[in-house]
C-alpha cells in the first residue's frame, strides 16, 4: 500500500515540543517523505521534504529512521497556530503523491 | 504574488450536468494536480499533469476528465455530476514532483 500509516490525534501544550509520528514500512529507496498540514478551510501548505537524513528548516524538523521504514516530524515550540491536519506523504510510481487521512494536532493553551 | 487560483470557490449542481473547475497558477510550475477531499478521507488524487502537454491518472479518477490548457492552467470537468462527487476540490502546482507544491483554496461542489 502506497499510503503512510499515522495517529489519528494528537495533543499538545502550548510552546511544548511535538513530535507526530508516521510508518511508510513499504517505502522503496527512492521514495522521499513528504509533510503537508492543512488548517481548517485552508488547502494544504508545505511542511518538509527528505530522503535518508534528518532535515530543518524555518517550520520544522524531520528525523527519518535509519530503515527509512518510519519519521517523525518536529515541531520544537507548538504555538496555537500549528494547530492543523499534519499529513505524511510518500512518493508512489511515477509522479503520484498519495495523502493518508492525517495527525489532527489540538495545541492546548 | 496569486499563486494558485481556483474558480469557483462553490457551486451547487443538479445530478446530470456538467461543469468544468478551473485552475491557473502564476509561479511557471511544471506540475499540477487535482485532489478531492471528503471528510474523513484525507485527500485523494483525481488526476495530475507532470508538464504542459501530458496528463494521467491518479487513485481516483472515474467520473472526471482533465485539460492541461498550457502551462499556467490545468481543468477539471465533471461531464455528468453525480451525488457521489460531492466534495471540496483542491487543484495543486510545484516545479517538479511533488517537492514544495502550492495548494489552491479549493472548490466546495455539492451535488444534488
Amino acid at each position: 500500500d502506497a499510503k503512510t500509516t499515522q495517529p489519528n490525534s494528537m495533543e499538545s501544550n502550548e510552546e511544548e515540543p511535538v513530535h507526530l509520528p508516521c510508518n511508510h514500512s513499504t517505502i522503496s529507496g527512492t521514495d522521499y517523505i513528504h509533510w503537508y498540514r492543512q488548517l481548517p478551510s485552508q488547502g494544504p501548505e508545505y511542511v518538509i521534504h527528505g530522503l535518508t537524513s534528518n532535515v530543518n528548516n524555518r517550520m520544522a524538523s524531520l528525523a527519518i529512521a535509519e530503515d527509512r521504514k518510519s519519521s517523525t516530524l518536529i515541531l520544537h515550540r507548538a504555538t496555537l497556530r500549528d494547530a492543523a491536519v499534519y499529513y505524511c506523504i510518500r512518493e508512489h510510481t511515477g509522479n503520484q503523491f498519495y495523502f493518508g487521512t492525517g495527525t489532527s494536532l489540538t495545541v492546548i493553551p | 504574488n496569486a499563486g494558485v487560483t481556483q474558480t469557483p470557490k462553490f457551486q451547487v449542481l443538479k445530478t446530470g450536468q456538467s461543469m468544468t473547475l478551473q485552475c491557473a497558477q502564476d509561479m511557471n510550475h511544471n506540475s499540477m494536480y487535482w485532489y478531492r477531499q471528503d471528510p474523513g478521507m484525507g485527500l485523494r488524487l483525481i488526476y495530475y499533469s507532470a508538464s504542459e502537454g501530458t496528463t494521467d491518472k491518479g487513485e481516483v479518477p472515474n467520473g472526471y476528465n482533465v485539460s492541461r490548457l498550457n502551462k499556467r492552467e490545468f481543468s477539471l470537468r465533471l461531464e455528468s455530476a453525480a451525488p457521489s462527487q460531492t466534495s471540496v476540490y483542491f487543484c495543486a502546482s510545484s516545479e517538479t514532483g511533488f517537492y514544495e507544491a502550492f495548494f489552491g483554496q479549493g472548490t466546495r461542489l455539492t451535488v444534488v
